[in-house]
Formats: structure tokens, C-alpha cells, sequence
């Protein structure tokens, strides 16, 4: 089973300010890693992923991320947050399942809060 | 892109009814989606897996009875709750998943929040 730890469950930021977003996960298998971002009253969007390759993942609106299996993070970033970047963001994680990402376990969330 | 919709994207029932809520991808085939549930200022939480022509999986402490789910059609996923109380007011959500080659990611619907009166 796995499961994902979001470190901080706010985070305000000045605007233009840089931002890291935490998220640490467990997992015995090998494992596919996503981050979402969910405005209020909506659904979720995909930022960006990690299946294989290359560890420094770019997602869309600026954002990226670096998969680290050592330390079994995938912590999300930022070098310039805007107003409009102001929402909830979930780390997720699945297994590798047979025809790719099966059912995802999410983190407890970050409020990303962007102030003027 | 794959896009998924739900609807109604909100409803407002009495308790005791029945409240059926509708998850289409519009552009994909999806063997299998999945519900979510989603509190206030929480995270969200699997309730099932829908698999289309078979039954859903549903995750520990669901009440399969309670959160009724059809998969009738490769583009469609209903979740039913039944006989519905106001603990079952909560943010449901659904995702599709894509596996055209290349794609290989879950895409979510906007969600539909119950309020149960």
C-alpha cells in the first residue's frame, strides 16, 4: 500500500515570491507520482507527473517538480507564484500496475495562498 | 484532451431520497473509473472503483449498498446514493482513466456537491 505525507497544509506567499510545495510518500512498489490542483468548487487538474526518465518533472503554469527515490519525495516548485496560482494542491501517488497508473492515493492537501 | 463530465455538478435533496450522479468521458473509452469523496477542507478519499460490465470494487468501510455504482457503458459511470442523509452531503468526484497510448494519466470531472437537507 502506499500513502503520501504533504508537510505543510498552508502555505502563504508573497507574490513573485518562490514557492516549494513538501510531499514525501511510502511505498513498497516501485510507484508513479502526480501533483493537482483544485480551485474552489472544481475538479482536479493534472500539473504534472512522473512516470520514468528524467527526475526533474515540468508541469504546466510554471511549475515542476524533482522525483527523489532516497528520500522519497517529489516536492513541487515554483520561482515566481502569481495571484491567480492561489488554490489547493494534492501530491499523489499510484502503483505501477500493468497498463500504467492504476488508482491514486492522495495527500492531505497544501493551501497555496498568494498575497500582494 | 481527455475530458470527463459530471453532472449535476450540484443537487440539493431531502433526506430518505435518492440521488444519482452521472460520469461521462466525452472523447475516451474508460474500462474504469473511479469515485472519490471529498469533505471540507480535505483530501480526497477513493470510495470505488467502477469497472465497466462487471461490479465495482469498493474500498474498506464503503457501504456498497448505500453508494451504488454502474459502469452500464465504456463512456459512462453513475454513482447512486440512496436513501440519503445529511452526513452524505460531501463533494463527490469522479476520474476516467485515459490509456490511448501516450496518455496513461487519470483525468477528474468538476465534482458534484450534495447537500442533503
Amino acid at each position: 500500500a502506499q500513502s503520501v505525507t504533504q508537510l505543510d497544509s498552508q502555505v502563504p506567499v508573497f507574490e513573485e515570491a518562490p514557492v516549494e510545495l513538501r510531499c514525501n510518500y511510502s511505498s513498497s512498489v516501485s510507484v508513479y507520482l502526480f501533483w493537482y490542483v483544485q480551485y474552489p468548487n472544481q475538479g482536479l487538474q493534472l500539473l504534472l507527473k512522473y512516470l520514468s526518465g528524467s527526475t526533474l518533472v515540468k508541469g504546466i503554469n510554471g511549475f515542476e517538480a524533482e522525483f527523489n527515490k532516497s528520500q522519497t519525495s517529489f516536492h513541487l516548485r515554483k520561482p515566481s507564484v502569481h495571484i491567480s496560482d492561489t488554490a489547493e494542491y494534492f501530491c499523489a501517488v499510484s502503483d505501477k500496475g500493468i497498463q500504467g497508473a492504476q488508482k491514486l492515493v492522495f495527500g492531505q492537501g497544501t493551501r497555496l495562498t498568494i498575497n500582494p | 484532451g481527455a475530458v470527463v463530465s459530471q453532472h449535476p455538478s450540484w443537487v440539493i435533496c431531502k433526506s430518505g431520497t435518492s440521488v444519482k450522479i452521472e460520469c461521462r468521458s466525452l472523447d475516451f473509452q474508460a474500462t474504469t473509473m473511479f469515485w472519490y469523496r471529498q469533505f471540507p477542507k480535505q483530501s480526497l478519499m477513493l470510495m470505488a472503483t467502477s469497472n465497466e460490465g462487471s461490479k465495482a470494487t469498493y474500498e474498506q468501510g464503503v457501504e456498497k449498498d448505500k453508494f451504488l455504482i454502474n459502469h452500464a457503458s465504456l463512456t459512462l459511470s453513475t454513482l447512486t446514493v440512496t436513501s440519503a442523509h445529511p452526513e452524505d452531503s460531501s463533494f463527490y468526484i469522479c476520474s476516467a482513466r485515459d490509456i490511448r497510448p501516450g496518455a496513461n494519466v487519470l483525468t477528474f470531472g468538476a465534482g458534484s456537491r450534495l447537500t442533503v437537507l
